[in-house]
């Protein structure tokens, strides 16, 4: 079963402008970690962010996470065509695996 | 190659037959996982291993799932009597618990296998 929620679930923006993506989920966790999709392909890391940091930056990308809320966001400031892809984000409680959200959609428009 | 493979990238077989995928991940990583993702929906967890134990297993993993990992080095998947619900992608993951190898875990995730049950 899905860990949570993500939102919104489908998401288009132009070039340039910053898209950010929403994750709830429902148990504690040790970490959370950001993933991308493209089409048909397997699922690439972009960040983790421990459940006791709040904060966490690379490159274009900045998550949060918010325990008391158990809720994260992705953002990804001065997007590009190349980041059209799924989002999906993974809490790892204490078993070592993942459970996964349903994922946001995101099309960047050149 | 320091990348998780998996091999076949695609197979399709008919109803009732059994196929085998075979993931290996990348070579320092004590920890290996399956997931099964089908279209629209995000990855669900089917099993675990550390080293050659397999840890976990989902609900989902029902009798005609099974997976090993012999010597802890590659795993396989076979699904016997495949139905036409089988249909999805399988992704393999790979990570380690080692705190000198960077072992926060982080899952590394191979191209998957997209099986399609006709």
């Amino acid at each position: 079963s899905q860990q949570g929620e993500e939102d919104p679930q489908a998401l288009s923006i132009q070039e340039g402008e910053n898209a950010t993506m929403n994750c709830s989920y429902k148990t504690s966790i040790n970490n959370l970690q950001w993933y991308r999709q493209n089409s048909g392909r397997g699922l690439v890391h972009l960040i983790l962010i421990r459940s006791n940091e709040r904060e966490k930056h690379s490159g274009r990308l900045r998550v949060t996470l918010d325990t008391s809320k158990k809720s994260s966001s992705l953002l990804i400031t001065a997007s590009r065509a190349a980041d059209t892809a799924s989002y999906f984000c993974a809490t790892d409680g204490n078993t070592g695996k993942l459970i996964f959200g349903q994922g946001t959609t995101l099309q960047v428009k050149p | 190659d320091t990348g998780v493979s998996q091999d076949p990238r695609h197979k399709i077989t008919k109803r009732g037959q059994n196929v085998t995928f075979r993931c290996d991940p990348i070579s320092e990583h004590n920890r290996l996982y399956w997931y099964r993702q089908t279209l629209g929906q995000g990855p669900e967890f089917l099993t675990y291993f550390q080293n050659e134990a397999q840890l976990e297993k989902s609900r989902l993993l029902s009798d005609r799932f099974s997976a090993e990992r012999p010597k802890g080095s590659f795993s396989t998947l076979e699904i016997q009597r495949t139905e036409q619900g089988d249909s999805a992608m399988y992704l393999c993951a790979s990570s380690s618990t080692s705190l000198l190898a960077g072992g926060l875990g982080t899952q590394y995730f191979g191209p998957g296998t997209r099986l399609l049950v006709l």
